[in-house]
């Protein structure tokens, strides 16, 4: 079965800093990727996804993710954190057919807080 | 586009009491999805429609929970009675395309459910 692991569960930056947010999966063969951002009292939003080509992918809001196959990672950064990067990042991984269809399986989220 | 739509987007009900959360999709989508999120379990598939006919209901915790989607604009998810423990945000999302995982899912902004 398909799963994503978030390791870090609260990450604190400071304005400017640059940010990194793990998550590692498991898949049996090359996976579909997201990572989704939740600010407060919202819903998701994606940032960025992966399914093939590149394994470097850029997203919105100057976030990019690189997918490394070795490592079952897929790794969030940002060279320059502002203070509305604030929020909850999800990273999420697809494609094991169940019941019929490709389904997407989110991990446990990370809360980024950014200090002035 | 308004984007998911999603009512109420805060509930306070009583042990026991039925309650109904509605969803309108993006007009167009074929694909809708109904999550929960605790802090507990993360976000969770409850169920997953395919032009309105459910096709994976395997993460609907109980009986007390049903769910429908009559039309291509309307879904709604139903707990009977309901309980302390059904309280979390509630989300609903929808994408275009059945088999295309990589296709974005996009989220309503919610509606949060405490169950007294």
């Amino acid at each position: 079965a398909q799963s994503v692991t978030q390791p870090d569960i609260h990450i604190t930056v400071s304005e400017g800093a640059s940010l990194e947010l793990r998550c590692n999966y498991s898949y049996g063969a090359t996976p579909y990727l997201f990572w989704y951002v939740q600010s407060p009292g919202q819903g998701l939003q994606l940032l960025l996804k992966y399914f093939s080509g590149d394994t470097l992918v850029q997203g919105i809001k100057g976030f990019e993710a690189e997918f490394k196959r070795s490592q079952s990672s897929f790794n969030l950064r940002k060279p320059s954190v502002h203070w509305s990067d604030a929020a909850e990042y999800f990273c999420a991984v697809g494609g094991t057919r169940s019941g019929g269809y490709q389904k997407v399986t989110f991990g446990t989220g990370t809360k980024l807080q950014v200090i002035p | 586009d308004a984007g998911v739509i999603q009512s109420p987007r805060h509930e306070v009900t009583e042990m026991g009491q039925e309650v109904t959360l509605r969803c309108k999709p993006i007009s167009g989508h074929n694909s809708l999805f109904w999550y929960r999120q605790t802090m507990m379990r993360g976000l969770e598939l409850l169920i997953y429609f395919n032009n309105n006919v459910p096709i994976d209901d395997s993460g609907m915790p109980e009986d007390r929970f049903s769910a429908k989607m009559p039309n291509a604009s309307f879904s709604t998810l139903k707990i009977q009675p309901s309980e302390p423990r059904d309280s979390a945000v509630y989300f609903c999302a929808s994408r275009t395309d059945r088999d295309r995982v990589d296709n974005e899912q996009f989220f309503g902004p919610g509606t949060r459910l405490t169950v007294l």
